[in-house]
């Protein structure tokens, strides 16, 4: 089972804004600022989109956003393109290791 | 660019082995940890195991402990994984990723279909 609760499927139409939490716990979010998103088209690599809650890697558009409160984080996505429908994962730092949320599947109507 | 390229995956039987190949290339791969990561048919992705470059030390799921190794050849820029005791539930795509410097993990391969079948 996975240590980050992410909803299984969100949507939204062209132009709109979505919003996909991730919730942990006293050992992983609401202790540390180290909460990184992702993006996968399947048959692709994954990409990092957001990292350290709210922070975007150089050529991630800035209608990608993240946020953070208490023991659950959020990524937003504001003026949803149709380029956007993809799965999209969050991780935390719990231990050493690592561990991805079960995913969220993104449909852009 | 940084560029990860995954190899070695393919239709295997239960409980032998195969060993996955990462060649990295367009950063210092001495100076990064590397991860593997799984997604098996219709689930999500699954972290596997990482390479600490800092520690020079190893880590590893649960799920695959004390059957899969990973290693790395600094002269080749290549990581491995290699897995033996394979089981249908290790049936995935196989992800070689770079760690990053935010406790993230910043470059993803394509990734390596294994099949386990009998």
């Amino acid at each position: 089972q996975s240590a980050l609760t992410q909803p299984a499927s969100v949507s939204g139409s062209p132009g709109q804004s979505i919003t996909i939490s991730c919730t942990g716990t006293s050992s992983d979010i609401v202790n540390y600022n180290y909460v990184s998103w992702y993006q996968h088209h399947p048959g692709k690599a994954p990409k990092l989109i957001i990292y350290e809650v709210n922070n975007r890697p150089s050529g991630v558009p800035s209608r990608f956003s993240g946020s953070k409160s208490g023991n659950t984080a959020s990524l937003t996505i504001s003026g949803l393109q149709a380029e956007d429908e993809a799965d999209y994962y969050c991780s935390s730092k719990r231990s050493v290791t690592r561990f991805f949320g079960g995913g969220t599947k993104l449909t852009v109507l | 660019q940084v560029q990860l390229v995954e190899s070695g995956g393919g239709v295997v039987q239960p409980g032998r082995s195969l060993r996955l190949s990462c060649a990295a290339s367009g950063f210092n791969f001495d100076k990064f940890g590397m991860h593997w990561v799984r997604q098996a048919p219709g689930k999500g992705l699954e972290w596997v195991s990482f390479f600490s470059a800092e520690e020079n030390s190893e880590f590893y799921a649960d799920s695959v402990k004390g059957r899969f190794t990973i290693s790395r050849d600094i002269s080749k820029n290549t990581l491995y994984l290699e897995m033996t005791s394979l089981r249908t539930e290790d049936t995935a795509v196989y992800f070689c990723a770079r760690d990053g410097p935010h406790w993230d993990v910043d470059c993803w391969g394509q990734g390596t279909l294994v099949t386990v079948s009998s």
